[in-house]
């Protein structure tokens, strides 16, 4: 059973304009949601992460949106560039627990 | 710092086969664990070590060996080689409790092994 489930699976925007993915999650437990990022040939590599107390976080051009009370969450890129086409996870892990469950990915495209 | 390293790149075996991917790391983390990934189906882990001579099962773990004897090495052996496999394999290590950049526990990927089976 996928514990975090996550849409769409693949993404085509425009440059300049807004791609955004969803994630959503059952465990209440989670309270650790990181979004991790994919290149062509590369392991993920951390691109933003919250935790439960905030509804949002801002890191540049990246937002993580989060509704504790829907047990969704999601990355809005703004201004989206062809260098942010990539593959996006979500994951969701436990305070004390070091072990991660990913969405499935979602492949972005942004044409220039 | 070298990160997480993992040897080889690509390999291809025939069914049947054994083998052992490599990972190593130098950041002196304590928890280290090994991903698989196939497309539609996202990160699955497949074992995890929170320490030297602690090793333990994830979601996938049929197949597969893991032995932790030092802070810095993680092999993933296969025994006996199958077609299903076949996949990219990832390598992660990242510190026990708070970590670094504000967030917990913020787990560094090497850079992958593309495994075939045939």
């Amino acid at each position: 059973q996928q514990q975090v489930k996550q849409s769409p699976q693949s993404l085509i925007v425009q440059k300049g304009g807004i791609s955004i993915i969803n994630c959503a999650y059952e465990n209440t437990a989670f309270d650790y949601f990181p979004w991790y990022q994919q290149f062509p040939g590369k392991g993920p590599a951390l691109l933003i992460a919250i935790r439960p107390d905030v509804s949002e976080k801002k890191e540049g051009r990246f937002t993580i949106s989060f509704n504790k009370s829907a047990k969704q969450f999601s990355l809005h890129i703004m201004d989206s560039q062809p260098g942010d086409s990539a593959t996006y996870f979500c994951a969701a892990s436990m305070i004390w627990g070091n072990q991660f469950y990913f969405g499935t990915g979602t492949s972005l495209t942004v044409i220039p | 710092n070298a990160g997480v390293t993992q040897t080889p790149k690509f390999q291809v075996l025939k069914t049947g086969q054994s083998m052992t991917l490599q990972c190593a790391q130098d950041m002196n983390h304590e928890y280290m664990s090994w991903y698989r990934q196939d497309p539609g189906m996202g990160l699955r882990l497949i074992h995890y070590s929170v320490g030297a001579g602690i090793t333990d099962q994830g979601e996938v773990p049929n197949g597969y060996n893991v032995s932790r004897s030092t802070t810095e090495d993680f092999p993933l052996r296969l025994l006996s080689a199958a077609p299903s496999q076949t996949s990219v394999y990832f390598c992660a290590s990242s510190r026990t409790g708070t970590g670094g950049r504000g967030s917990y526990n913020e787990q560094f990927f090497g850079p992958g092994t593309r495994l075939t089976v045939l």
